[in-house]
């Protein structure tokens, strides 16, 4: 069965230093894998994705992930950290063949002035 | 601007009664999603529709249903017999199978229920 694993329940981050939120998969065939972010009260939005081709992902607000396959891992990415950037990220990894996503348990990103 | 709608907002609800929380996108998209977010659980499939007319049980669809009527609304009725409905509660679809077929989803944002 497919799965994503977010091994950190929090992380905290400096003001412009860079982050790292981790996630890793399981899955049966080719991934295809999301990053998304959550503000308190707030729906999901999408922030990046993996479907095929480069390892290193471009996405919304500066963030990147890198996709590497030996590692199954999708850690999310940013250079220099803003303080707007704490929020709630979840990573998720689509089920083949059902077309639904599954999702980690999320990490707390905070980011201290 | 095209997007998901999700009403109420807020909802609070006596034990032993259902409750609607509503669910509407202007997206033209095939698939809708109700997730449960609880804190430290992420985020649990509750029912999915692939289709109208179709739906199937995602994984906690016990004490809740849904309908799929009509292609841009989704409802979700949680009903007496769920023992722990406080939650927020989260409506997303897809283009689905026939669309871009990489399966990312566009979220409302969200209802929270809780139960008096």
């Amino acid at each position: 069965a497919q799965s994503v694993a977010q091994p950190e329940d929090q992380v905290n981050v400096a003001e412009g230093n860079p982050l790292t939120v981790k996630c890793t998969y399981s899955v049966s065939g080719n991934p295809y894998l999301f990053w998304y972010v959550q503000y308190p009260n707030r729906g999901l939005q999408f922030l990046l994705k993996y479907i095929t081709g480069d390892n290193l992902v471009k996405g919304s607000y500066g963030f990147e992930a890198e996709f590497n396959k030996s590692q199954t891992s999708f850690h999310l990415k940013k250079p220099s950290a803003l303080v707007s950037d704490s929020a709630l990220y979840f990573c998720a990894v689509r089920d083949h063949p059902a077309d639904k996503l599954i999702f980690g348990t999320g990490t707390r990103l905070q980011v201290f002035p | 601007d095209g997007g998901i709608t999700q009403s109420p907002k807020y909802l609070f609800r006596k034990e032993g009664q259902n409750v609607t929380l509503s669910c509407e996108q202007n997206l033209n998209h095939d698939a809708m999603y109700w997730y449960r977010q609880d804190p430290g659980q992420g985020l649990r499939l509750i029912y999915y529709s692939q289709i109208v007319n179709d739906f199937q049980k995602g994984d906690i669809a016990e004490g809740y249903s849904v309908s799929r009527e009509k292609k841009e609304s989704f409802p979700l009725t949680v009903t007496s017999a769920q023992k722990n409905p406080t939650a927020f509660y989260l409506c997303a679809s897809s283009k689905g199978l026939a669309g871009d077929k990489t399966g990312e989803l566009f979220f409302g944002e969200g209802s929270r229920l809780t139960v008096l």
